[in-house]
């Protein structure tokens, strides 16, 4: 089954900088690879999505790299801000799309200090 | 758009009552719906995918009798937990899909904090 890893530490960093978040899978390569955002208590927002072959993608300050031969994919969020801190998941969706099952890695908790 | 509600937010209940949840899609109509449970600091565990008109696919290690689903319409699915425990309380979240949204993206709910005592 799939693996997916992402940094289980806390990711503190200085308002203005860049956050890069990493997102390892093992297994098979998905057919997409999503980010989501998720505030203490709420539900996952949906950020951006990248097909397996696309290489990067972008949404104003976001950022999203995908290498399927390193199995990894960055989130880089630029220009930090204090409103940007809560939990970052990535999750992926197999080849098959069968019944369009994400699975998600545990997700690490950005802190952007002000 | 792409908005998905739960009721309740918050329940508390007794140990061996059961308790429903409600997903709605407000403005679009969901194919698909799932189902996730969340522990304190934690990942999303998919519990079950609900097709409208069909019985819903569990997870392995998921019990169908204790967790119902019902995909009643396009825009509904619940969840009830049955003869709840202690080791129920979790946060539920429910999320939804659409062909005519591309399918591969999964809109979620608020989420609701159960609590059995």
């Amino acid at each position: 089954s799939q693996k997916i890893e992402q940094n289980s530490e806390a990711l503190n960093i200085q308002e203005g900088k860049t956050a890069t978040l990493t997102c390892n899978y093992t297994n098979y390569s998905p057919a997409y690879l999503q980010w989501y955002r998720q505030d203490p208590g709420r539900g996952p927002v949906f950020l951006l999505l990248i097909r397996e072959n696309e290489k990067e993608k972008r949404k104003e300050r976001l950022k999203v790299t995908f290498d399927t031969t390193l199995k990894q994919s960055l989130f880089h969020i630029t220009a930090s801000q204090p409103a940007d801190s809560a939990t970052y998941l990535c999750a992926l969706l197999p080849p098959e799309a069968a019944g369009n099952k994400l699975t998600f890695g545990g997700g690490t908790r950005v802190l952007v200090k002000p | 758009g792409a908005v998905v509600s739960q009721h309740p937010s918050r329940v508390i209940c007794k140990s061996g009552t059961s308790v429903k949840i409600e997903c709605r899609s407000l403005d679009f109509q969901a194919t698909t719906m799932f189902w996730y449970r969340q522990f304190p600091k934690k990942s999303l565990m998919l519990m079950a995918t609900s097709n409208e008109g069909s019985k819903a696919t569990y997870e392995q290690g998921v019990e169908k009798d204790k967790f119902l689903i019902n995909h009643a319409s396009l825009t509904l699915s619940t969840l009830t937990v049955t003869s709840a425990h202690p080791e129920d309380s979790s946060f539920y979240i429910c999320s939804a899909s659409s062909r005519d949204r591309g399918s591969y993206e999964q809109y979620f709910g608020p989420g609701t904090r159960l609590t059995v005592t």
